[in-house]
């Protein structure tokens, strides 16, 4: 099994519609993010957790919340989708100390139509 | 805006020659560089990192250069292979962010035999 499970892996879903993306890990690290990569883009961070109660907005929060339910788990969700939210989207953890490797999921495919 | 830049945005390197990509950086803050190789339909990985104390990192065929006083560094890749043949991505964090990634916008390196 992987150490980080994005589910769904492809979604499409239409405007306007409430979309959940969700992130588990069994790295047992504290620390979660939320990127989105889109072609010629990168990767660019929309939130990030340094553990349950402790959330931050990355570079690109609007549109978007996350909910950190427990260690293991953390989920982004578009509100309200609209189209220019189609993208790749990853959830990565990493541990804690200075600069330690980031794993990410296989990432969801997301198309709002 | 992009903290990190990345060039060339694609490369084309024959089999057994050295494939080269630059990156810089603005914020001297800056303490941890990684390069991620990611292949398609993967999430990205951690291929080799360094910290700013250091100059050159290097392992197996890949090695990162790095200059502080120009604010830039470059990942090498020795004898490439056909293997190689992936997006590349250069990246820079901080501790106050819990060293949350900045990603360049990637390099599309393809080896041919």
């Amino acid at each position: 099994d992987a150490d980080v499970t994005q589910t769904p892996r492809n979604r499409i879903t239409k405007t306007g519609k409430r979309i959940m993306l969700e992130c588990s890990q069994t790295k047992g690290h504290d620390r979660m993010y939320w990127y989105r990569q889109d072609p010629g883009l990168g990767l660019r961070l929309i939130y990030y957790s340094f553990d349950v109660k402790d959330i931050n907005k990355g570079e690109i929060s609007d549109g978007y919340s996350v909910s950190r339910q427990a260690q293991a788990k953390f989920s982004l969700s578009l509100e309200s989708a609209i189209p220019n939210q189609t993208a790749l989207y990853f959830c990565a953890t990493s541990g804690t100390g200075r600069g330690t490797e980031a794993f990410f999921g296989q990432g969801t495919r997301l198309t709002v139509v | 805006q992009q903290q990190v830049k990345q060039s060339p945005q694609s490369l084309i390197v024959q089999k057994g020659g050295i494939s080269i990509i630059n990156c810089a950086y603005e914020n001297t803050a800056f303490d941890y560089f990684p390069w991620y190789q990611q292949f398609p339909g993967k999430g990205p990985a951690l291929l080799i990192a360094i910290r700013p104390d250091v100059s050159e990192k290097k392992e197996g065929r890949f090695t990162i250069s790095f200059n502080k006083s120009a604010k830039q560094f470059s990942l090498h890749i020795m004898d490439s292979q056909p293997g190689d043949s992936a997006t590349y991505f250069c990246a820079a964090s901080l501790s106050n962010s819990g060293y949350a990634l900045n990603f360049g916008k990637g390099t599309s390196l393809l080896v041919t035999p």
